[in-house]
């Protein structure tokens, strides 16, 4: 089983809103990954989270604020997001946090007015 | 220049036909080299997972990776329409998080 799920599926927000966006996997694996895409356009990285510490941040404005409660789940806390912040969020993870394959959710499709 | 070439298209085939998906890229510490397939408005799938330089097949895909020219492809045979959809190059090195990914090829096979 290869599966990542994210919740949810669409979000409409505002910009003074605070939301968030959730990932699970159970496949045990050890580093997991927030991406943001804009229409055709591929996946941009913004976090990494490696053992549940994270590795790598994008510089991302803060109004985007990641957290990995455990070894299987990964959120993304959003708060006053511009409308030019409306995207797919893509979550992906893989086994270890290098050389090894990134399997994604099926995103969620966020729009800021 | 981009670390990761990829020719946007869009193209189209017949049902039937050999496609042909390339990518080129500059870094010669890429190692591991995957091709995800996205239908609209869905999350990447994983289609092919190649270390190294070599060939590898699953079904109607095969995916080839020449490290000498920075160089790998993806065919697929017999294309279905159920086979439309952008199909995305990505890679990374040895002892990095990062995926560095193509821009996409956005591909639709007529029935």
């Amino acid at each position: 089983d290869t599966e990542v799920t994210q919740t949810p599926k669409h979000l409409v927000m505002g910009m003074t809103n605070k939301k968030s966006l959730k990932c699970e996997q159970h496949m045990g694996h050890r580093a997991m990954y927030w991406y943001k895409q804009k229409a055709k356009k591929p996946p941009e990285l913004m976090f990494v989270y490696s053992y549940e510490k994270l590795s790598i941040n994008e510089s991302v404005p803060s109004r985007f604020s990641p957290e990995c409660p455990n070894s299987s789940l990964l959120n993304l806390h959003l708060h006053a997001l511009q409308p030019e912040d409306s995207a797919l969020y893509l979550c992906a993870s893989s086994q270890e946090p290098s050389g090894t394959t990134q399997y994604f959710g099926p995103g969620t499709r966020l729009t800021v007015l | 220049q981009k670390e990761v070439e990829q020719d946007p298209g869009p193209l189209s085939v017949p049902e039937g036909a050999i496609v042909s998906l390339n990518c080129t890229y500059s870094n010669s510490a890429f190692q591991y080299f995957m091709w995800y397939r996205q239908y609209s408005r869905k999350g990447p799938e994983l289609l092919m997972y190649t270390y190294s330089s070599g060939n590898k097949e699953d079904g109607r895909f095969t995916a080839q990776v020449d490290k000498s020219s920075k160089y790998i492809s993806l065919f697929i045979r017999d294309s279905q329409p159920s086979d439309s959809a952008t199909y995305l190059c990505a890679m990374s090195g040895t002892g990095a998080n990062n995926l560095f990914f193509g821009t996409g090829t956005r591909l639709t096979v007529i029935p």
